[in-house]
């Protein structure tokens, strides 16, 4: 997908458990998101990043850490996984110059699965 | 709470016909839409994005932006089983990230 992978492509936790969802990008972009997205729903924001140690939260973060060390990379921890957080997370980046108003552009997912 | 709403569906239609997408958003402020298209098990992408009032064509598909009254829709002309997909609308909020609409999923019989 254009630059922007996202490791694993599947994953089964048992509740409490944690894990790091990773998104590495190699096109530069500054902006960076995380989304996760329900059966039968659109996409939610977790938490997003405008460049390298700058993050924010998004519509739903708890249960959710960031981290933006590096242009490259920004990945998602789940600390203490909940049966709620079962969902398909997105990682996305914005293209075209990072310029406010041009489109997103997502990877490949990770379907999650916590029981 | 700033909202993008979508009729969920299914739409139907038949190959060849005009299929019709419509969504609303409350935020008067936004200024830019994307629709994009999400196959089953995969990752939406991107199909049209529309800045300013009116319609933008590409190929088969158009957009059209009325700002007055909060609305964008997407049109897809001569469907084909291949467009058979959930259509997700996104709103950009004040140059963070996008707000997506649930979906409208679309089902062209052949």
């Amino acid at each position: 997908n254009a630059g922007v992978t996202q490791t694993p492509k599947f994953r089964i936790l048992k509740i409490g458990q944690s894990m790091t969802l990773q998104c590495t990008q190699d096109m530069n972009h500054n902006y960076m998101y995380w989304y996760r997205q329900d059966p039968g729903m659109g996409l939610k924001l977790i938490y997003y990043s405008v460049g390298a140690g700058i993050t924010d939260k998004g519509e739903v973060p708890n249960g959710y850490n960031v981290s933006r060390s590096t242009t490259e990379d920004f990945p998602l921890r789940l600390e203490l996984a909940a049966p709620s957080q079962t969902s398909v997370y997105f990682c996305a980046v914005r293209i075209s110059g990072g310029a406010y108003n041009s489109p997103l552009h997502f990877g490949n997912g990770t379907r999650l699965t916590v029981t | 709470q700033k909202e993008v709403e979508q009729n969920s569906g299914p739409l139907s239609v038949p190959e060849g016909a005009i299929a019709s997408l419509n969504c609303t958003y409350s935020d008067r402020g936004s200024q830019s839409f994307f629709w994009y298209r999400q196959y089953s098990g995969k990752s939406p992408e991107l199909i049209m994005f529309i800045y300013s009032n009116g319609d933008k064509e590409d190929g088969r598909f158009t957009a059209q932006l009325n700002k007055a009254s909060q609305y964008v829709s997407l049109l897809i002309r001569d469907s084909q089983p291949s467009d058979s997909a959930t259509y997700l609308c996104a709103v950009n909020q004040a140059g963070t990230a996008l707000i997506f609409g649930k979906g409208t999923t679309l089902s062209v019989s052949s």
